[in-house]
Order: structure tokens, then sequence, then C-alpha cells
């Protein structure tokens, strides 16, 4: 079965320092991918997304994402963290004619010190 | 703005009661999907709808149904409701079944039911 994980539940980084959320997926042909953001008592806001192409994809408020097939990871990244980014992130797959369904990871909740 | 409505925002009722969500998709999108946020159980869908006709069901329980009207717009019944159900209710919807997946879905703002 198809499954995302997110290995890391909490990561607390200092504003100002880089961060890297991890996202790992099985899945036997490459899926489509997402990473979208919750803040809280909010939905969920799209950051970035990958169907094909340049591996290497650009988000919203300065987040990218790399896709590495060899892998089978999708990793976040933003090189200087804001304390409004605080929120929980979530990556999902979605599959090819499978009308749109996405599978979330659990969830990485990021804290921001000052 | 997502585009997506969901009502309510907030739903407190007993176990055993009946409850209605409801959501409204951007507009131009047919599909609407149902998700529940748990703490246990993370993200899960629970099911598709494109242009009023149920297309993929998830871990949806039989205490659970849904529709899509006419108009496009859709509800979530949830029936003989127990204090497990307390979750974060999500509605998203998408052109995904037209594009073969490669579009986004565009999420509500979430249902937050308790069940006391």
């Amino acid at each position: 079965a198809q499954s995302v994980t997110q290995p890391d539940i909490h990561i607390t980084v200092s504003e100002g320092a880089s961060l890297e959320l991890r996202c790992n997926y099985s899945y036997g042909a490459t899926p489509y991918l997402f990473w979208y953001v919750q803040s809280p008592g909010q939905g969920l806001q799209l950051l970035l997304k990958y169907f094909s192409g340049d591996t290497l994809v650009q988000g919203i408020k300065g987040f990218e994402a790399e896709f590495k097939r060899s892998q089978s990871s999708f990793n976040l990244r933003k090189p200087s963290v804001h304390w409004s980014d605080a929120a929980e992130y979530f990556c999902a797959v979605g599959l090819y004619n499978q009308g749109g369904k996405l599978i979330f990871g659990q969830g990485t909740e990021l804290s921001v010190k000052p | 703005d997502s585009g997506v409505t969901q009502t309510p925002k907030h739903l407190i009722t007993a176990t055993g009661q009946r409850v209605t969500l409801r959501c409204s998709p951007r507009s131009g999108d047919l599909s609407v999907y149902w998700y529940q946020q748990s703490l246990d159980q993370g993200l899960q869908f629970l099911i598709h709808y494109y242009n009023g006709e149920e297309r993929a069901k998830g871990n949806i329980l039989e205490r659970f149904s849904a529709q899509q009207f006419p108009d496009l717009h859709s509800e979530l019944n949830l029936s003989s409701l127990e204090l497990g159900d307390s979750a974060l209710y999500f509605c998203a919807s998408s052109a995904a079944l037209r594009t073969g997946g490669r579009t986004e879905a565009f999420f509500g703002q979430g249902t937050r039911l308790t069940v006391v």
C-alpha cells in the first residue's frame, strides 16, 4: 500500500536558521507530491507541488523542495526561517488516475525560537 | 482564501446524535473530497465525489455518509456519534479528475467536531 513518512514529529529551529523537513514515500511509480502547511485553527495551504520535470521546485513563502527518485524523498527546505513559519507541515502524495485523493504523512510540527 | 467554504466551523454534540457538515467547493471544481484529521490517525481520506457521483471511498465508517448535490455542494453526515469521532473534518475541491491527478487540492478551514 502507498504510504508517506515524515520521520520528524517535532522540530525546533532558531529564527534565521535553515530548515529541512523530511518526507519519504512508498509507491511503485512516481507519484505527484505536495507540501501543505497548517497554521493553528486554519485549513491546509499549499506550499508547493511536483508533477514532473525539474526536480527542484519553488513554492510560496520562500520554500523549496527537491524530488529525489532514488531516495523516494521530497524534502522541504527554507534557507532562513521566520517566526511566522511556526506551523504544522504535511507532505502528501497523489497518484496518477486515482481521482486526486491524497495520502498524507503524519505531519511535522515546526517551532521557531527567537 | 482557498475558495472552499465549510460550515459550521465548530460543532459540539452529544454521543448518539447525528450531524451534517456542509462544503461548497471552489467555483468550477467538480470534485469534492472529505478528510478527517484526528490526533491518533492523522489526516485520512474519507470519500470523493465527482459531479454528484461517488468516485472513491477511503476509511469511512458505515455510520458516515456523504452526498453531492446538483449545485456541487456536498454534505457529510455523521450518525450515532461516538467520542472517538471528535476530530477536524476537512473538505477539499480540485480539478484533478480532469487532469489525471496533476492538480492540487484546495482545502476549506475545516469543521471541528466535539462529541461529549
